[in-house]
């Protein structure tokens, strides 16, 4: 059973700071792994979506690096806002029907 | 864009009701799910289909019913509503396509009393 663990649950940083969300999965069997950001009483909105062939997925200020070998992704936020703040989630896709199974999150906390 | 919507927003029930929540989404998309979200547990998929007519259980399935009868309709059924059913339920869709992200909607608030 796939199971995945983020790191670190929260994380409250100033304005300004570049920061790394760790995500690590126990299968490596995926077909591509997804970032979402999840603002406090709403839905998930899609960052990233890393292919299990590819290393890294770029978005603005994103990055998102991809290690399937070892079950481990990374979500690289440069130059960190006040907007940023808010709960990442991430979901590797489990074979069959594109499932995703989810961590729990992170939550990101940036000061003015 | 409307995207994914879920009707309704909140809703109360007391144990032992019943209620339908709907799912509807307007980008063509074959696959279509539902997921529930509760502290410390995150995101677990109750249901999924991956094209009109059909279903399929997730992690959590059980108390829980769906259909798709419309491509671009999947609704989720509690016949006999229990405390631990009280959770945020979050729909989501997608292409068939391997690689394509999954779209969510809002989520719907149930508490059942």
């Amino acid at each position: 059973k796939q199971e995945v663990t983020q790191i670190p649950a929260a994380l409250s940083v100033p304005e300004g700071e570049n920061l790394v969300l760790n995500c690590s999965f126990t299968d490596s069997a995926i077909y591509n792994l997804q970032w979402f950001r999840q603002d406090p009483g709403k839905g998930l909105t899609s960052l990233l979506l890393i292919q299990s062939s590819q290393r890294e997925q770029t978005s603005g200020r994103l990055n998102a690096s991809l290690d399937k070998s070892s079950g481990r992704s990374t979500l690289y936020i440069a130059a960190s806002q006040p907007g940023d703040s808010a709960t990442y989630l991430c979901a590797p896709s489990i074979q069959g029907a594109q499932k995703l199974v989810f961590g729990q999150g992170t939550r990101l906390t940036i000061n003015p | 864009n409307a995207g994914v919507t879920q009707t309704p927003k909140f809703r109360v029930l007391k144990t032992g009701q019943s209620m339908t929540l709907l799912c509807a989404q307007d980008m063509n998309h074959e696959y279509m799910y539902w997921y529930r979200q509760d502290p410390g547990m995150g995101l677990r998929l109750i249901h999924y289909s991956v094209g009109e007519g059909t279903t399929a259980k997730g992690e959590v399935p059980d108390g829980y019913n769906v259909s798709r009868l419309k491509k671009q309709n999947f609704l989720l059924g509690l016949e006999s509503a229990a405390p631990s059913q009280t959770s945020v339920y979050f729909c989501a869709s997608s292409y068939s396509t391997v690689g394509q992200p999954q779209h969510f909607g809002d989520g719907t608030r149930l508490s059942i009393l």
